[in-house]
């Protein structure tokens, strides 16, 4: 079955804290991966992506990503957040079809 | 460039009552994508459109939910007639096949 799974529903940091949100996911082929990001009343958007080639990715606002297909594993990171960078995260897998299989979500809280 | 465009934003209705949604996509995508996303989880897609065909509807309750695409743009997705587990956010989302997925605003129904 192809699904996707967060590890944490809920993370609230101070600014400037180091960021790890944790994915793993399965599914029986070659895989696309894609980290989105909701802002608070704004549309989902693309964060970073993976396809083939360098396993780290590196997205917007700072933002990257590991490819470890031994793990099945894609932990979104970053070395110091913003206040700014509230927002819900998901992790997300697309197939040969493109359809997008969305994890649940995490809901990241910086403290100013 | 313009976004997905959606509407309506909002959308209450009691049970049993028929509700209709409008998706434009960006102009020149040929793929079309409804998901429907309930509250504390991610986007579950509904049915993907490739031009005016549909390519995977096979997790759209087709007892009660419909959708076209007439003339491989705009798109209607309807739920007829609605229960109470319908309540959530609509996505509309639209990409060149095999590429980025833009989203649009989403319409947030209730039912009631």
């Amino acid at each position: 079955a192809q699904s996707v799974s967060q590890h944490n529903h809920h993370v609230i940091l101070s600014e400037a804290a180091s960021l790890e949100l944790g994915c793993n996911y399965s599914y029986g082929g070659t895989v696309n991966l894609f980290w989105y990001v909701q802002y608070p009343g704004q549309h989902l958007q693309l964060l970073l992506k993976y396809f083939s080639g360098d396993p780290l990715v590196k997205g917007i606002k700072g933002f990257e990503a590991e490819f470890i297909k031994s793990k099945f594993s894609f932990n979104l990171r970053k070395p110091s957040v913003q206040w700014s960078d509230t927002a819900e995260y998901f992790c997300v897998l697309s197939g040969n079809t493109g359809k997008l299989i969305f994890g649940q979500g995490t809901t990241l809280q910086v403290k100013p | 460039e313009a976004g997905v465009a959606q509407s309506p934003r909002y959308k209450i209705i009691e049970k049993r009552q028929s509700v209709a949604f409008w998706c434009n996509p960006i102009s020149g995508h040929a793929t079309l994508y409804w998901y429907q996303q309930i509250l504390g989880q991610g986007p579950k897609l509904l049915i993907q459109f490739q031009n005016n065909g549909v390519v995977d509807d096979s997790q759209l309750p087709k007892d009660r939910f419909s959708a076209e695409r007439l003339k491989g743009v705009d798109s209607t997705l309807k739920i007829q007639p609605a229960k109470l587990e319908d309540s959530a956010v609509y996505l509309c989302a639209s990409s060149i096949p095999h590429y980025e997925q833009y989203f649009g605003p989403g319409t947030r129904l209730t039912v009631t």
